[in-house]
Protein backbone atom coordinates (compact mmCIF):
# COMPACT_ATOMS: atom_id res chain seq x y z
CA UNK A 1 0.00 0.00 0.00
CA UNK A 2 1.43 3.41 -1.21
CA UNK A 3 -0.74 5.81 0.63
CA UNK A 4 -0.54 8.10 3.72
CA UNK A 5 0.05 6.09 6.72
CA UNK A 6 -0.30 7.17 10.44
CA UNK A 7 0.74 5.74 13.35
CA UNK A 8 -0.30 4.77 15.71
CA UNK A 9 -3.56 3.82 14.79
CA UNK A 10 -5.14 4.51 18.20
CA UNK A 11 -3.84 6.32 21.34
CA UNK A 12 -5.00 6.22 24.66
CA UNK A 13 -3.06 8.73 27.32
CA UNK A 14 -4.19 10.43 30.74
CA UNK A 15 -4.41 14.06 31.19
CA UNK A 16 -1.49 15.55 31.39
CA UNK A 17 0.58 13.00 29.49
CA UNK A 18 2.70 14.08 26.56
CA UNK A 19 1.72 12.24 23.16
CA UNK A 20 3.46 12.19 19.49
CA UNK A 21 2.08 10.90 16.21
CA UNK A 22 3.58 10.12 12.97
CA UNK A 23 2.89 10.50 9.45
CA UNK A 24 4.33 9.26 6.43
CA UNK A 25 2.82 11.11 2.93
CA UNK A 26 2.99 8.95 -0.03
CA UNK A 27 6.66 9.12 -1.90
CA UNK A 28 7.20 12.30 -3.47
CA UNK A 29 4.58 13.81 -2.12
CA UNK A 30 6.31 17.38 -0.69
CA UNK A 31 3.32 18.75 0.79
CA UNK A 32 1.70 17.69 3.99
CA UNK A 33 -1.18 18.54 6.12
CA UNK A 34 -2.49 18.00 10.11
CA UNK A 35 -5.78 18.18 10.42
CA UNK A 36 -8.40 16.80 13.70
CA UNK A 37 -11.60 15.73 13.36
CA UNK A 38 -14.37 15.46 16.36
CA UNK A 39 -17.13 13.17 16.16
CA UNK A 40 -19.62 14.13 13.78
CA UNK A 41 -17.50 17.13 12.38
CA UNK A 42 -15.67 17.29 9.37
CA UNK A 43 -11.76 17.49 9.79
CA UNK A 44 -10.17 20.80 10.68
CA UNK A 45 -7.11 22.06 9.33
CA UNK A 46 -4.01 22.39 11.79
CA UNK A 47 -0.96 23.30 9.74
CA UNK A 48 0.57 22.61 6.61
CA UNK A 49 4.18 21.70 5.63
CA UNK A 50 5.55 21.99 1.93
CA UNK A 51 9.28 20.24 2.40
CA UNK A 52 10.62 21.00 5.86
CA UNK A 53 9.35 24.31 6.34
CA UNK A 54 5.76 24.59 8.54
CA UNK A 55 4.28 27.89 6.32
CA UNK A 56 0.92 27.82 7.91
CA UNK A 57 -0.73 27.34 11.10
CA UNK A 58 -4.17 27.36 12.34
CA UNK A 59 -5.68 28.98 15.35
CA UNK A 60 -6.65 25.55 16.36
CA UNK A 61 -2.88 25.11 17.08
CA UNK A 62 -2.58 26.12 20.94
CA UNK A 63 0.79 26.35 22.45
CA UNK A 64 0.92 22.73 23.80
CA UNK A 65 1.21 21.36 20.17
CA UNK A 66 4.11 21.30 17.62
CA UNK A 67 4.14 19.45 14.53
CA UNK A 68 7.49 18.87 12.77
CA UNK A 69 8.81 17.54 9.31
CA UNK A 70 12.35 17.53 9.48
CA UNK A 71 13.82 15.92 6.40
CA UNK A 72 10.95 17.26 4.41
CA UNK A 73 9.46 13.61 4.45
CA UNK A 74 7.44 12.16 7.50
CA UNK A 75 6.41 14.42 10.38
CA UNK A 76 5.37 14.08 13.95
CA UNK A 77 2.45 15.93 16.14
CA UNK A 78 3.07 16.09 19.67
CA UNK A 79 0.82 17.48 21.82
CA UNK A 80 2.19 18.23 25.69
CA UNK A 81 0.33 17.86 28.61
CA UNK A 82 -2.49 16.53 26.58
CA UNK A 83 -6.14 17.65 27.91
CA UNK A 84 -9.50 15.90 27.84
CA UNK A 85 -10.53 18.40 25.01
CA UNK A 86 -7.57 17.36 22.86
CA UNK A 87 -9.75 13.78 22.44
CA UNK A 88 -10.47 13.52 18.44
CA UNK A 89 -9.16 12.01 15.63
CA UNK A 90 -5.80 13.25 13.99
CA UNK A 91 -5.45 12.99 10.10
CA UNK A 92 -2.57 13.54 7.61
CA UNK A 93 -2.61 13.76 4.38
CA UNK A 94 -0.29 14.69 1.79
CA UNK A 95 -0.57 16.56 -1.80
CA UNK A 96 2.19 16.15 -4.84
CA UNK A 97 3.91 19.20 -6.33
CA UNK A 98 1.33 19.72 -8.63
CA UNK A 99 -2.17 19.63 -7.83
CA UNK A 100 -4.90 20.68 -5.38
CA UNK A 101 -6.17 17.35 -3.96
CA UNK A 102 -5.07 16.00 -0.74
CA UNK A 103 -4.95 12.57 0.15
CA UNK A 104 -5.59 11.39 3.67
CA UNK A 105 -4.46 8.75 5.66
CA UNK A 106 -5.95 6.67 7.98
CA UNK A 107 -5.95 8.74 11.28
CA UNK A 108 -4.75 8.51 14.86
CA UNK A 109 -7.48 8.16 17.38
CA UNK A 110 -6.65 9.89 20.32
CA UNK A 111 -8.66 9.02 23.89
CA UNK A 112 -7.43 11.48 26.91
CA UNK A 113 -8.55 9.62 30.39
CA UNK B 1 -15.70 0.16 14.90
CA UNK B 2 -17.07 4.17 16.38
CA UNK B 3 -19.41 5.97 13.73
CA UNK B 4 -18.59 8.93 12.33
CA UNK B 5 -21.98 9.57 10.93
CA UNK B 6 -23.64 10.49 14.58
CA UNK B 7 -25.99 13.13 14.33
CA UNK B 8 -25.86 13.94 10.81
CA UNK B 9 -28.51 13.82 8.34
CA UNK B 10 -28.97 10.67 6.52
CA UNK B 11 -29.53 9.31 3.24
CA UNK B 12 -31.47 6.19 3.30
CA UNK B 13 -31.43 4.19 -0.49
CA UNK B 14 -32.25 1.32 -1.61
CA UNK B 15 -29.42 -0.88 -3.25
CA UNK B 16 -29.91 -0.38 -7.06
CA UNK B 17 -30.63 3.03 -6.95
CA UNK B 18 -29.19 6.85 -7.46
CA UNK B 19 -28.00 8.70 -4.67
CA UNK B 20 -27.23 12.39 -4.89
CA UNK B 21 -25.95 14.03 -1.52
CA UNK B 22 -25.92 18.17 -1.72
CA UNK B 23 -23.51 20.52 0.28
CA UNK B 24 -23.72 24.15 0.07
CA UNK B 25 -20.44 26.45 0.32
CA UNK B 26 -19.87 29.53 1.77
CA UNK B 27 -16.23 31.20 0.41
CA UNK B 28 -17.63 32.63 -3.10
CA UNK B 29 -13.77 32.66 -3.79
CA UNK B 30 -13.05 28.53 -3.62
CA UNK B 31 -11.90 27.83 -6.67
CA UNK B 32 -11.51 23.83 -6.00
CA UNK B 33 -13.97 21.08 -4.54
CA UNK B 34 -13.05 17.75 -3.77
CA UNK B 35 -15.71 14.88 -2.48
CA UNK B 36 -14.41 12.60 -0.12
CA UNK B 37 -16.26 9.76 1.33
CA UNK B 38 -15.44 8.20 5.40
CA UNK B 39 -16.12 4.27 6.65
CA UNK B 40 -15.82 4.62 10.04
CA UNK B 41 -12.83 4.05 11.93
CA UNK B 42 -10.90 5.32 8.46
CA UNK B 43 -9.65 8.21 6.96
CA UNK B 44 -11.44 10.03 4.05
CA UNK B 45 -11.32 8.91 1.20
CA UNK B 46 -11.09 11.05 -2.36
CA UNK B 47 -13.94 10.28 -4.88
CA UNK B 48 -14.02 13.19 -6.93
CA UNK B 49 -13.19 16.67 -7.47
CA UNK B 50 -14.29 20.03 -9.76
CA UNK B 51 -12.93 22.93 -10.21
CA UNK B 52 -15.06 26.17 -10.79
CA UNK B 53 -14.53 26.58 -14.33
CA UNK B 54 -16.82 23.28 -14.83
CA UNK B 55 -20.56 22.89 -13.31
CA UNK B 56 -20.28 18.71 -14.10
CA UNK B 57 -17.27 16.10 -14.02
CA UNK B 58 -17.86 12.53 -13.64
CA UNK B 59 -16.26 9.18 -12.76
CA UNK B 60 -17.09 6.05 -12.14
CA UNK B 61 -20.84 5.89 -11.32
CA UNK B 62 -20.05 9.21 -9.90
CA UNK B 63 -20.94 12.84 -10.91
CA UNK B 64 -20.46 16.28 -9.29
CA UNK B 65 -22.20 19.33 -10.16
CA UNK B 66 -21.69 22.69 -9.11
CA UNK B 67 -23.97 25.56 -9.46
CA UNK B 68 -21.29 29.00 -8.93
CA UNK B 69 -24.68 31.14 -8.78
CA UNK B 70 -26.16 29.44 -5.35
CA UNK B 71 -22.95 28.14 -3.76
CA UNK B 72 -24.14 24.89 -4.57
CA UNK B 73 -22.61 21.16 -4.96
CA UNK B 74 -23.74 17.82 -5.24
CA UNK B 75 -22.39 14.47 -5.99
CA UNK B 76 -24.53 11.72 -7.56
CA UNK B 77 -23.85 7.94 -6.95
CA UNK B 78 -25.38 5.85 -9.52
CA UNK B 79 -26.73 2.49 -8.68
CA UNK B 80 -26.14 2.43 -5.23
CA UNK B 81 -24.05 -0.38 -3.71
CA UNK B 82 -24.08 -1.56 -0.24
CA UNK B 83 -20.21 -0.49 -0.22
CA UNK B 84 -21.26 3.09 -0.29
CA UNK B 85 -22.66 3.00 2.80
CA UNK B 86 -20.55 5.75 4.23
CA UNK B 87 -20.31 9.54 5.43
CA UNK B 88 -19.43 11.78 2.92
CA UNK B 89 -17.91 15.20 2.89
CA UNK B 90 -17.88 17.76 0.54
CA UNK B 91 -14.50 20.14 1.09
CA UNK B 92 -13.47 23.09 -0.53
CA UNK B 93 -10.26 25.39 -1.09
CA UNK B 94 -8.81 29.08 -2.24
CA UNK B 95 -6.44 29.33 -4.53
CA UNK B 96 -3.30 30.20 -3.29
CA UNK B 97 -4.76 28.99 0.07
CA UNK B 98 -3.64 25.12 2.20
CA UNK B 99 -6.45 24.57 4.12
CA UNK B 100 -9.28 22.58 2.86
CA UNK B 101 -12.68 23.75 4.22
CA UNK B 102 -15.17 20.66 5.11
CA UNK B 103 -18.90 21.28 4.87
CA UNK B 104 -21.03 19.24 7.21
CA UNK B 105 -20.88 15.60 6.95
CA UNK B 106 -23.92 13.49 5.35
CA UNK B 107 -24.54 10.03 5.85
CA UNK B 108 -25.76 7.39 3.66
CA UNK B 109 -27.22 4.12 4.28
CA UNK B 110 -27.77 1.57 1.75
CA UNK B 111 -30.33 -0.96 2.35
CA UNK B 112 -29.81 -4.30 0.80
Amino acid sequence: DTGVSQNPRHKITKRGQNVTFRCDPISEHNRLYWYRQTLGQGPEFLTYFQNEAQLEKSRLLSDRFSAERPKGSFSTLEIQRTEQGDSAMYLCASSPPVGDTQYFGPGTRLTVL
Amino acid sequence: GESVGLHLPTLSVQEGDNSIINCAYSNSASDYFIWYKQESGKGPQFIIDIRSNMDKRQGQRVTVLLNKTVKHLSLQIAATQPGDSAVYFCAEITYGNNRLAFGKGNQVVVIP
